[in-house]
């Protein structure tokens, strides 16, 4: 079945302990994406990649990173988490960046940092 | 980064009743897309919008692509309570350096009360 996979589905952490939430795409997509979403602003992009080894920022970039070493994985790492990062985060995959190929979205994972 | 301005932000109806919502942006965009995002899930793409003026449907929801490129609209008609969940418009940017981004709107809930 073609999926985007996010884990963990839910964290809670606290202020400053690193952690990565890893994204997996089994459609052979070269396009993965990371939003965030939050009450009252829709999805907001973090981070995006075009193919392997090729990331760049979105809108909301700070205190994130990612890295995309294959091109079925995008993990999302935030070095030192703090509360302005409790979120609901998702990954996207799509064939390419162009809007007419269709973002394909995971399940989503509930981040609370305390 | 570009914002859209997406409305109304929630709706309670009845089951049965139409729907309608929109997205209106300041820039011009390429492209228009509508998703669903149902409780506990990802969003899911509706309705994918390519030339000014297009009117596209699908099943019971029709969307149309404002001739001004600045705005669209999504109706849901004869709504059922499976219809509940947050509607998503995005826009794909007219060139520049936003070619391919996707830009969300804060997105609307719609409940449906059977």
């Amino acid at each position: 079945e073609a999926q985007v996979t996010q884990n963990p589905r839910y964290l809670i952490t606290v202020t400053g302990k690193k952690l990565t939430v890893t994204c997996s795409q089994n459609m052979n997509h070269e396009y993965m994406s990371w939003y965030r979403q939050d009450p009252g602003l829709g999805l907001r992009q973090i981070y995006y990649s075009m193919n392997v080894e090729v990331t760049d920022k979105g809108d909301v970039p700070e205190g994130y990173k990612v890295s995309r070493k294959e091109k079925r994985n995008f993990p999302l790492i935030l070095e030192s988490p703090s509360p302005n990062q409790t979120s609901l985060y998702f990954c996207a995959s799509s064939l390419s960046m162009l809007a007419s190929d269709t973002q394909y979205f995971g399940p989503g994972t509930r981040l609370t940092v305390l | 980064g570009q914002q859209l301005n997406q409305s109304p932000q929630s709706m309670f109806i009845q089951e049965g009743e139409d729907v309608s919502m929109n997205c209106t942006s300041s820039s011009i965009f390429n492209t228009w897309l509508w998703y669903k995002q149902d409780p506990g899930e990802g969003p899911v793409l509706l309705i994918a919008l390519y030339k000014a003026g297009e009117l596209t449907s699908n099943g019971r929801l029709t969307a149309q692509f404002g001739i001004t490129r600045k705005d669209s609209f999504l109706n849901i008609s004869a709504s059922i309570p499976s219809d509940v969940g947050i509607y998503f418009c995005a826009g794909e940017n007219a060139g520049g350096t936003s070619y391919g981004k996707l830009t969300f709107g804060q997105g609307t809930i719609l409940t449906v009360h059977p």
